[in-house]
């Protein structure tokens, strides 16, 4: 069975701190896609994994892909207020599959 | 851009009616998804078609049905609505092994 676990699910933390969001998966693949959704908005896709070692970084946001383990992580550097949502991570087969979503709130 | 458009944002519907969602892309996208939402859930694979009148099940698609009679269009029909269908629905669509584009989403509530 496809399965896509993130953890945490939901993240309370300070403005300026760092953090990471992991997103495990069940089943070999080489494609991760990391999205972005605001309350009562849609998803905005944000990164594109597709190899082994991938990493990707835009602002304070930087995924990573690791596909012997089977991991990719997105770090927060330095958290600001406007980071506040929740990120899903999906794996690729024939169908798209998503974890469950970290909401993550930064206090100011 | 890619543009995907639902029809309707918010949609209120009564118990046992037959309730169509419609979605367009613009992109000559040959997958399309159908998503719902719900708290606590995440997001839920409903159906999803690789090609014109071609559909495949999703993980929960009891109570629901699809239609693709054109590339650029892709139906989510409930047969009988009822209030545990009650949800954000969302589409999707993309070429083979590409990122997805989302719609806006439409949110659902039966009563």
């Amino acid at each position: 069975e496809l399965k896509v676990e993130q953890n945490p699910l939901f993240l309370s933390m300070q403005e300026g701190k760092n953090y990471t969001i992991y997103c495990n998966y069940s089943t070999t693949s080489d494609r991760l896609y990391w999205y972005r959704q605001d309350p009562g908005k849609s998803l905005e896709s944000l990164f594109v994994l597709l190899s082994n070692g991938a990493v990707k970084q835009e602002g304070r946001l930087m995924a990573s892909l690791d596909t012997k383990a089977r991991l990719s992580t997105l770090h927060i550097t330095a958290a600001v207020h406007d980071l506040s949502a929740t990120y899903f991570c999906a794996v690729y087969y024939d169908k798209i599959i998503f974890g469950k979503g970290t909401r993550l709130h930064i206090l100011p | 851009d890619v543009k995907v458009t639902q029809s309707s944002r918010y949609l209120v519907k009564r118990t046992g009616e037959k309730v169509f969602l419609e979605c367009v892309q613009d992109m000559d996208h040959e997958n399309m998804f159908w998503y719902r939402q719900d708290p606590g859930l995440g997001l839920r694979l409903i159906y999803f078609s690789y090609d014109v009148k071609m559909k495949e099940k999703g993980d929960i698609p009891e109570g629901y049905s699809v239609s693709r009679e054109k590339k650029e269009r892709f139906s989510l029909i409930l047969e009988s609505a009822s209030t545990n269908q009650t949800s954000m629905y969302l589409c999707a669509s993309r070429l083979t092994f590409t990122e997805a584009f989302f719609g806006q989403g439409t949110r659902l509530t039966v009563v």
